[in-house]
């Protein structure tokens, strides 16, 4: 059983275009995140969620809303995507904030 | 505000070689240090994490020590495998955040 998965593993999609990326983790954590890495490859954090409440928001355009509607999934849904959108997002979870961090396999988004 | 350098950026080395990745941070003030593993196209592994009270950790052939006051950390591979070619992350937690990621250092292990 995969812990942290996500969905879809590959996204082509062309701008102005409106998506979602799903993450679900089976490991009974609190605590989940999503994660940009760029085509330099430098992961960076956009959200985490603490038992379904918002504890961290780094400065992403607003066209980002994370919606999680149970501790075991935290979604990603992404507004008018521009090319500079194009990443691999990644999803991991925690059992709390302080904790191991295990993440998904990502999601490769590419925007043409 | 934190900043995460891992040095080598790549590293080639043949099989059987034991080697040393380097990561270093700029604020002591870490709650724990995570070493992680990403395969081309793949998620991230975690390899080892070493809270701060911590000296070091070991896992098979992985052992990761942690000097929090000089602001480093050190993964060293013993007999390395080609199996074991892949980019080696380092990330530091601090309290009340996320982790912030080096750059990785790119492991190539040639049979």
């Amino acid at each position: 059983d995969t812990a942290v998965s996500q969905t879809p593993k590959y996204l082509v999609t062309q701008m102005g275009n409106d998506k979602s990326i799903k993450c679900e983790q089976n490991l009974g954590h609190d605590t989940m995140y999503w994660y940009k890495q760029d085509s330099k490859k430098f992961l960076k954090i956009m959200f985490s969620y603490n038992n379904k409440e918002l504890i961290i928001n780094e400065t992403v355009p607003n066209r980002f809303s994370p919606k999680s509607p149970d501790k075991a999934h935290l979604n990603l849904h992404i507004n008018s995507l521009e090319l500079g959108d194009s990443a691999v997002y990644f999803c991991a979870s925690s059992q709390t904030p302080n904790t191991e961090a295990f993440f998904g396999q990502g999601t490769r988004l590419t925007v043409v | 505000k934190q900043e995460v350098t891992q040095i080598p950026a790549a590293l080639s080395v043949p099989e059987g070689e034991n080697l040393v990745l380097n990561c270093s941070f700029t604020d002591s003030a870490i709650y724990n240090l995570q070493w992680f593993r990403q395969d081309p196209g793949k998620g991230l592994t975690s390899l080892l994490l070493i809270q701060s009270s911590q000296r070091e950790q070991t896992s098979g052939r992985l052992n990761a020590s942690l000097d929090k006051s000089s602001g480093r950390s050190t993964l060293y591979i013993a007999a390395s495998q080609p199996g074991d070619s892949a980019t080696y992350l380092c990330a530091v937690l601090e309290t009340g955040y996320a982790l912030n990621f080096g750059k990785g250092t790119s492991l190539l292990v040639t049979p």
